[in-house]
C-alpha cells in the first residue's frame, strides 16, 4: 500500500527553536510538494520539486524556512528559527508529472507544528 | 483573479441521496489537471479523483464523479447515494503551469459538506 509517510506527526517547540519535518514520497514519483494549512490562509504552496531539483519555493518564508531532497526517498522542510505564527499542518505531497499530463497528487498525513 | 473557486462555504445532504460541490477554475494553460480531495475531521487529505484537461470523458471513482465542463470551466464533484462518512471538507485543486512554466498544485477555499441522517 504505496502512501506518502510524515514525520514527526505533531511537534510542539518553543519560539527560536529549529524545527525539522521529514516526507518519504511514494516510490516512483518524481514531484514533492510541500503545503503550509492554517484556518485564515487555506493551502499554501511552500516547495516543489521536480527528480529532487527545486522548481518553485517563491511561497516559503526565505529567511527562516528552507527546504531540499537530499535523495529520492527523502524530502526535508527545515524551520530556523521558528515562530508562533508558523504554527500549522504542514502536508507534503508526491506526484507523477510525465510530458503532458499530471494524475497523481497523494499526501502525506501532515504535520501538526505549534510554537510556543 | 482566483485560480480555484468554490464558492459553498458549507453544504448539507440528506443520507442516500446525491450532492454536487462546485468547482470553477482560471487558467489559459491547454493541459492542466483537476484534483479533489477530501479532508475529514481527523486531517488527512484524501485524493478522491482526477480529470485531465485532454480526457473526453468525466471521471468516475465509485461514488464520486466529475461533472467537468471544459467551456465553462468547471469541474464539480458530484457524490451519489451520501453517506454519514462523507462529512468532511472537500477541496477543488489544479495544476497547470505557472508564469514560470513550472506545475503547482492550486486549490479552493473549501466546501465543508455535513451528511445528516
Amino acid at each position: 500500500d504505496a502512501r506518502v509517510t510524515q514525520t514527526p506527526r505533531h511537534k510542539v517547540t518553543e519560539m527560536g527553536q529549529e524545527v525539522t519535518m521529514r516526507c518519504q514520497p511514494i516510490l516512483g514519483h518524481n514531484t514533492v510538494f510541500w503545503y503550509r494549512q492554517t484556518m485564515m490562509q487555506g493551502l499554501e504552496l511552500l516547495a516543489y520539486f521536480r527528480n529532487r531539483a527545486p522548481l518553485d519555493d517563491s511561497g516559503m518564508p526565505k529567511d527562516r524556512f528552507s527546504a531540499e531532497m537530499p535523495d529520492a526517498t527523502l524530502a526535508t522542510l527545515k524551520i530556523q528559527p521558528s515562530e508562533p505564527r508558523d504554527s500549522a499542518v504542514y502536508f507534503c505531497a508526491s506526484g507523477l508529472d510525465r510530458v503532458r499530463v499530471n494524475t497523481e497528487a497523494f499526501f502525506g498525513q501532515g504535520t501538526r507544528l505549534t510554537v510556543v | 483573479a482566483q485560480k480555484i473557486t468554490q464558492t459553498q462555504p458549507g453544504m448539507f445532504v440528506q443520507e442516500k441521496e446525491a450532492v454536487t460541490l462546485d468547482c470553477t477554475y482560471d487558467t489559459s494553460d491547454q493541459s492542466y489537471g483537476l484534483f479533489w480531495y477530501k479532508q475529514p475531521s481527523s486531517g488527512e487529505m484524501i485524493f478522491l479523483i482526477y480529470q485531465g484537461s485532454y480526457d473526453e470523458q468525466n471521471a468516475t471513482e465509485g461514488r464520486y464523479s466529475l461533472n467537468f465542463q471544459k467551456a465553462r470551466k468547471s469541474a464539480n464533484l458530484v457524490i451519489s447515494a451520501s453517506q454519514l462518512g462523507d462529512s468532511a471538507m472537500y477541496f477543488c485543486a489544479m495544476r497547470d503551469r505557472t508564469n514560470m512554466g513550472r506545475r503547482a498544485l492550486t486549490f479552493g477555499s473549501g466546501t465543508r459538506l455535513q451528511v445528516q441522517p
